[in-house]
């Protein structure tokens, strides 16, 4: 079964304008982190934010945000006020708990976003 | 901090020849990863090194692939006899490797283009 599901494969956004991409999980366990990573078209994968299953704030990291609802299992990026350098992949990944054998971290298929001058 | 270097950017061989990766984690990284990513997909673990014990190997490693980390540094991923299944972009990350993986934070390189004629 599918961990990770990003539902938009692509997405254009207006300079300037707030965008969200969207991310839900599957786990049961109850101890679980989800990320956020971006891919320029270099290549690098570069971790934008975290969140924690235990933590009662989302969590924000400059213009990045995540809207964390455990309920619905969903953690969505929020960029707010994009810039052209946002355009790029953007992939949500989960790692569960902390027991040997899941140390691998699971990603989703990825949202690309073009900020539109 | 340099980064995590991964060389070469490209390789371009021929079905059943065999290649070498290399990859340099961050220095004072113990945790060191492999991952596999193709085209509109995310990443994909294939293994992973807690310092020079390969601790979890996914069964998409088959036994045409083998991954080193001799003395907890440095690490290559080599395929023998590749395929044109193989193509792929291999990444490497890395992580400081205290405590907790839940919310371990993992730096990627640029990763290793392969293309398989």
């Amino acid at each position: 079964a599918q961990k990770i599901t990003q539902t938009q494969p692509g997405m254009f956004v207006q300079e300037k304008e707030a965008v969200t991409l969207d991310c839900t999980y599957d786990t049961s366990d109850p101890s679980y982190g989800l990320f956020w990573y971006k891919q320029p078209s270099s290549g690098e994968m570069i971790f934008l934010i975290y969140q924690g299953s235990y933590d009662q704030q989302n969590a924000t990291e400059g213009r990045y945000s995540l809207n964390f609802q455990k309920a619905r299992k969903s953690a969505n990026l929020v960029i707010s006020a994009s810039q052209l350098g946002d355009s790029a992949m953007y992939f949500c990944a989960m790692r569960e708990g902390a027991v040997i054998g899941n140390e691998k971290l699971t990603f989703g298929t990825g949202t690309r976003l073009t900020i539109i001058p | 901090d340099t980064g995590v270097s991964q060389n070469p950017r490209h390789k371009i061989t021929k079905r059943g020849q065999n290649v070498t990766f290399r990859c340099d984690p961050i220095s004072e990284h113990n945790r060191l990863y492999w991952y596999r990513q193709t085209l509109g997909q995310g990443p994909e673990f294939l293994t992973y090194f807690q310092n020079e014990a390969q601790l979890e190997k996914s069964r998409l490693l088959s036994d045409r692939f083998s991954a080193e980390r001799p003395k907890g540094s440095f690490s290559t991923l080599e395929i023998q006899r590749t395929e044109q299944g193989d193509s792929a972009m291999y990444l490497c990350a890395s992580s400081l490797g205290q405590g907790s993986f839940t919310n371990e934070k993992l730096f990627f390189g640029s990763g290793t283009q392969l293309s398989v004629l």
